[in-house]
């Protein structure tokens, strides 16, 4: 039972290119998301969130939207950089809770 | 700071063997957690802790224990380990519910 589902296991971009990444989820019950980068052999680090009450947040190259009404958030990265080159996590919270989809690699090429 | 500090960094158990994964941050938060990432999977919240003295289950709690003796600690055992928990596991805390959760680097686990 996957509450929060990424779709696409992976994602090529030219550098300079816009990046789309795509979260579903499945409780409506979540109220805060949030996205996560992952470098190989390091911990998630924290990338930019979304409150439930809002349908937009931006921070420098990096924007979500927030669909309640389809459950669905989207991460855009623009433009892309080779150092984008990761994979990204999209995760829900429930009370206390922290639940995670299953990532999305993203590889941007010269 | 340290932040959120895990080890051992890799380990190899035997199946039926015992080990602690030791969890510690230096941030003053009262929650923790404790997730494993399998191949394609994402990450799995095995248990959480809310503050000194309260755990609860995750979605993935079979197998393993907590405690939380103090805000900084949040050690996870493995009783008899098993080859599906093989996996990476990694520890994070955050000081409110709504906070973003900072990780530690992992401890890469294999059962034989």
């Amino acid at each position: 039972d996957q509450q929060v589902k990424q779709n696409s296991p992976s994602l090529s971009v030219q550098e300079g290119r816009i990046s789309i990444l795509n979260c579903d989820y499945t409780n409506s019950m979540f109220d805060y998301f949030l996205w996560y980068k992952k470098y190989p052999a390091e911990g998630p680090t924290f990338l930019i969130s979304i409150s439930s009450i809002k349908d937009k947040n931006e921070d420098g190259r990096f924007t979500v939207f927030l669909n309640k009404s389809a459950k669905h958030l989207s991460l855009h990265i623009v433009p892309s950089q080779p150092g984008d080159s990761a994979v990204y996590f999209c995760a829900a919270r429930n009370t206390d809770k922290l639940i995670f989809g299953t990532g999305t690699r993203l590889q941007v090429f010269p | 700071n340290a932040g959120v500090t895990q080890t051992p960094k890799f380990r190899i158990l035997k199946i039926g063997q015992s080990m602690t994964l030791q969890c510690t941050q230096d941030m003053n938060h009262n929650y923790m957690y404790w997730y494993r990432q399998d191949p394609g999977m994402g990450l799995k919240l095995i248990y959480y802790s809310v503050g000194a003295g309260i755990t609860d289950k995750g979605e993935v709690p079979n197998g393993y224990n907590v405690s939380r003796s103090t805000t900084e600690d949040f050690p996870l055992r493995l009783e008899l380990a098993a080859p599906s928990q093989t996996s990476v596991y990694f520890c994070a805390s955050s000081s409110r519910p709504n906070s973003p959760l900072h990780f530690g680097n992992g401890t890469r686990l294999t059962v034989t």
